[in-house]
């Protein structure tokens, strides 16, 4: 069973970075066929896809936050990571890891972690 | 405001059986497989259909999911208090080239 653990700040000063980290155990993120993801969720509930990185550092960001993202990969250590810049109070949010499949017609999210709560204030 | 549509809440009684639609256009659940979640506060998102209408491992077939044009449903049968929690649906868009999700639904068991 795959699991997956957010960590980082829970408060970032408006304008800062937001830097998250997500510890993958029970597989490898090296084993391939899978995209490791971002998605938030913000305090009225509804959720936003981030985007995802592949094992060997591909990407793909939803196009309303590519100019702010960026993620990495880190197979040594089984884990990847967000950033996201210049951030304002409307990036506060419910920060989740995940690990998604995708391919032409589908789109899923299998696993989650348990969330990280962002707070961006000063 | 969420790319997908859902109505915010549904209630039944226990051992009743609801149903949540989701509800898209052509770039998104009419030309790709829609997946539903639920969701605790505070706990992790649990896959609960992918492909439309499959179960995976684990999960009862009193969860069940379908298709048709630009909409989705999401049906619980014999409903349990443990089944109250946040339902979303989500998909592939390919016009906004990302995933998209439904505002969720929250399931009251009454």
């Amino acid at each position: 069973q795959v699991q997956l653990q957010e960590s980082g700040p829970g408060l970032v000063e408006p304008s800062q970075t937001l830097s998250l980290t997500c510890n993958v155990s029970g597989g490898s993120i090296s084993s391939g066929g899978y995209y490791w993801s971002w998605i938030r969720q913000y305090p009225g509930k509804g959720l936003e896809w981030i985007g995802y990185i592949y094992y060997i550092g591909t990407t793909n960001y939803n196009p309303s936050l590519k100019s702010r993202v960026t993620m990495s990969v880190d197979t040594s250590k089984n884990q990847f990571s967000l950033k996201l810049t210049s951030v304002t109070a409307a990036d506060t949010a419910v920060y989740f890891c995940a690990r998604e499949l995708h391919s032409s017609g589908y789109w899923e999210v299998d696993f989650w972690g348990q969330g990280k709560l962002v707070t961006v204030s000063s | 405001q969420s790319v997908l549509t859902q109505p915010p809440s549904v209630s039944a009684a226990p051992g009743q059986k609801v149903t949540i639609s989701c509800s898209g256009n052509n770039s998104n659940i009419g030309n790709n497989y829609v997946s539903w979640y639920q969701h605790l506060p505070g706990t992790a998102p649990k896959l609960l259909i992918f492909d439309n209408y499959k179960r995976p491992s684990g999960i009862p077939d009193r969860f069940s999911g379908s298709k048709s044009g630009t909409s989705a449903t999401l049906g619980l049968t014999e409903l349990q208090t443990g089944d109250e929690a946040d339902y979303y649906c989500g998909t592939w868009d390919d016009s906004l080239i990302a995933a998209v999700f439904g505002g969720g639904t929250k399931l009251t068991v009454l």
